[in-house]
């Protein structure tokens, strides 16, 4: 069974720029959340989408957002990019919920 | 206060050591996961806990819900077993199920 597949894996923007990562997940995962972690907060919960529908959301300004397709992919789009949005994401599906989750090797995000 | 506090935050050790690595939430969950990431980035997941104890190979993880408190141990530890260990929690928090990390313990096996 493939993993979890996260592209692209490196990635340079702008400040002012957006950017589209995308996740997909181990065959029949219905559940896909993202997180973000970087060197000062660490690991921190983005989103987390069921069967298309965003069911539970962290603390992150409204520039974050995600979305899930009906073939379980999921993208996160992050609007007019800062400096601190520098990081690896991450995203982990799981076959339901509170289930147990399989991650990807992450996006590392550099914002210049 | 962090809902989720691990200890140690860095832990260094000789290979064939038993190692424990803590963690104590403060918050009702729903589960708890144990996370392995090498450099690079890559996550493993280790563990989801419930309840009581589960065993894989050489490591074991153990939960106490009544005193909010997990346990990761790592048997006859070998310098592979060098990672950060992330546990984590799954729990009702501002009206939605969330997931909360504790700040990771950087483990180092010297052979």
């Amino acid at each position: 069974k493939a993993g979890v597949t996260q592209t692209p894996r490196y990635l340079i923007k702008t400040r002012g720029q957006q950017v589209t990562l995308s996740c997909s997940p181990i065959s029949g995962h219905r559940s896909v959340s993202w997180y973000q972690q970087t060197p000062g907060q660490g690991l921190q919960f983005l989103f987390e989408y069921f069967s298309e529908t965003q069911r539970n959301k962290g603390n992150f300004p409204g520039r974050f957002s995600g979305r899930q397709f009906s073939n379980s992919r999921s993208e996160m789009n992050v609007s007019t990019l800062e400096l601190g949005d520098s990081a690896l994401y991450l995203c982990a599906s799981s076959s339901e919920w509170n289930t147990e989750a399989f991650f990807g090797q992450g996006t590392r995000l550099t914002v210049v | 206060k962090n809902e989720v506090e691990q200890s140690p935050q860095n832990l260094t050790a000789q290979e064939g050591e038993f190692i424990t690595i803590n963690c104590s939430y403060s918050v009702g969950i729903s589960a708890l996961h144990w996370l392995q990431q090498h450099p690079g980035g890559g996550i493993v997941s280790l563990f989801m806990l419930s309840s009581g104890k589960k065993k894989h190979g050489r490591l074991i993880a153990t939960i106490n819900i009544q005193e909010k408190h997990s346990s990761l141990h790592i048997t006859a530890s070998h310098p592979r077993d060098s990672a950060v260990y992330i546990c984590a929690v799954r729990a009702p928090l501002q009206g939605a199920q969330k997931l909360v990390f504790g700040q990771g313990t950087r483990l180092t096996i010297n052979p």
